[in-house]
């Protein structure tokens, strides 16, 4: 399997802060990874595919890049709706696998 | 707009089988030739695959689950389902079902609410 390790596993941060997060893969996925944001109770929404491709409807400050093993996940300027949870998850064979998630919390 | 409802018993006693259906709305599971997948999520964890469908019946299971799963689907219901049997109280999670943008590898861009199963006597 492929393991994918993220970091932080949780960062604090204001509103208007550019954050960076981090995604490893255990080997090359190409550029087959996505990223997705969690709140509380609800389901994953889809944010980031193949890398740095943003989903329709997910606003512009959301972007990613990366291939091989190392991608990263940056929100430009954070908003208040911005703080979760944020999953990437390698799309390059099955089983098909996660990272542990980095929670965005209010500093 | 395609929408996704899972649906099933909340509560499964150790050792028996956990069933829950997926259903479609607002499209028909078999046009466009997507897949359909399960994912789920132990409380307060992360995210796991559990294995994808095509709409003709093919199946792709996580093969640390694959001895117990079982994902079907019914195209005259326009329904999928997930059964998982022997069950323990490591199998307590909120489980997802989810479209694959196209292929059965993709990013999923469709999720249903998620459904709460907890194991126990």
């Amino acid at each position: 399997d492929i393991q994918m390790t993220q970091s932080p596993s949780s960062l604090s941060a204001s509103v208007g802060d550019r954050v960076t997060i981090t995604c490893r893969a255990s080997q090359s996925i190409s550029s087959y990874l996505n990223w997705y944001q969690q709140k509380p109770g609800k389901d994953p929404k889809l944010l980031i595919y193949v890398a740095s491709s943003l989903q329709s409807g997910v606003p512009s400050r959301f972007s990613g890049s990366g291939s091989g093993t190392d991608f990263t996940l940056t929100i430009s300027s954070l908003q208040p709706e911005d703080f979760a949870t944020y999953y990437c998850q390698q799309s390059y064979s099955t089983p098909l696998t996660f990272g542990g998630g980095t929670r965005v919390e209010i500093k | 707009q395609l929408q996704l409802q899972e649906s099933g018993p909340r509560l499964v006693k150790p050792s028996e089988t956990l069933s829950l259906t997926c259903t479609v709305s607002g499209g028909s599971i078999s046009s466009g030739s997507y897949y359909w997948g399960w994912i789920r999520q132990p409380p307060g964890k992360g995210l796991q695959w559990i294995g994808t469908i095509y709409y003709s019946g093919s199946t792709y299971y996580n093969p640390s689950l694959k001895s117990r799963v079982t994902i079907s689907v019914d195209t005259s219901k326009n329904q999928f389902s997930l059964k998982l049997s022997s069950v323990t109280a490591a199998d307590t999670a909120v489980y997802y079902c989810a479209r694959p943008i196209y292929d059965f590898k993709d990013a999923f861009d469709i999720w249903g609410q998620g459904t709460m199963v907890t194991v126990s006597s």
